[in-house]
């Protein structure tokens, strides 16, 4: 089967860096998404890791260690409008293909003056 | 690329009442998806097409609920003798199944269901 965790809150101030955790398991490995949702809005895709290491995006970077079944993403001169939800998500495996994500229940990031 | 739509966007409606939902996928993207979002939760897979093909379905998905996607375009999802705790965002995506774009699911804006 497929778990995701993920820590439910975190408060930040802006201007400064998060770094915002996920564990997986996986039966399987297809890459790993990471998603910001704000309130009342669809997702949007920010990052999608599928070898180990760091890839940078601008203020964003997001992390994969796949022998650990760890991710992170790590968000640099926080700004009030990074206040979102932060979904960290896995492809289920259909025989090696990509199929439904499998979300895990998101993590609220508030930033405060 | 007009990017994913959904209709309606809010739908009030009284327990025990037939709601139906729209998706149009952006125009060249075979996969589509049905997810739902309750608060404070990540969203639950609901049910996947290939084309016009219902590839896969979710334990979540009721005998109530039925997808279409007749002709592997738009697809519509129906819930039949709605209940309360069917009160939540229905959130569709869709996506490519090749080019550079193909790991990445695109979501439209939600249709947002109140059962009373």
């Amino acid at each position: 089967g497929q778990n995701i965790d993920q820590p439910t809150e975190m408060t930040a101030t802006e201007g400064a860096i998060v770094q915002i955790n996920c564990t997986y398991q996986t039966s399987g490995f297809n890459g790993l998404f990471w998603y910001q949702q704000h309130a009342g809005e669809a997702p949007t895709f920010l990052s999608y890791n599928v070898l180990d290491g760091l890839e940078e995006k601008g203020r964003f970077s997001s992390f994969l260690s796949r022998s650990k079944g760890y991710s992170y993403l790590l968000l640099k001169e926080l700004q009030m409008k990074d206040s979102a939800s932060y979904l960290c998500a896995v492809p289920f495996n259909y025989g090696g293909s990509q199929g439904n994500l499998i979300f895990g229940k998101g993590t609220k990031l508030s930033v405060k003056p | 690329d007009t990017g994913v739509s959904q209709d309606p966007r809010h739908k009030i409606t009284k327990r025990g009442q037939n709601v139906t939902f729209r998706c149009d996928p952006i125009s060249e993207h075979n996969r589509l998806y049905w997810y739902r979002q309750t608060l404070g939760q990540g969203p639950e897979f609901l049910t996947y097409f290939q084309n016009e093909a219902q590839l896969e379905k979710s334990r979540l998905l009721s005998d109530r609920f039925s997808a279409e996607r007749p002709k592997g375009s738009f697809s519509t999802l129906e819930i039949q003798r709605t209940e309360q705790g069917d009160s939540a965002m229905y959130l569709c995506a869709s996506s490519p199944v090749s080019g550079p774009d193909y790991n990445e699911q695109f979501f439209g804006p939600g249709t947002r269901l109140t059962v009373l």
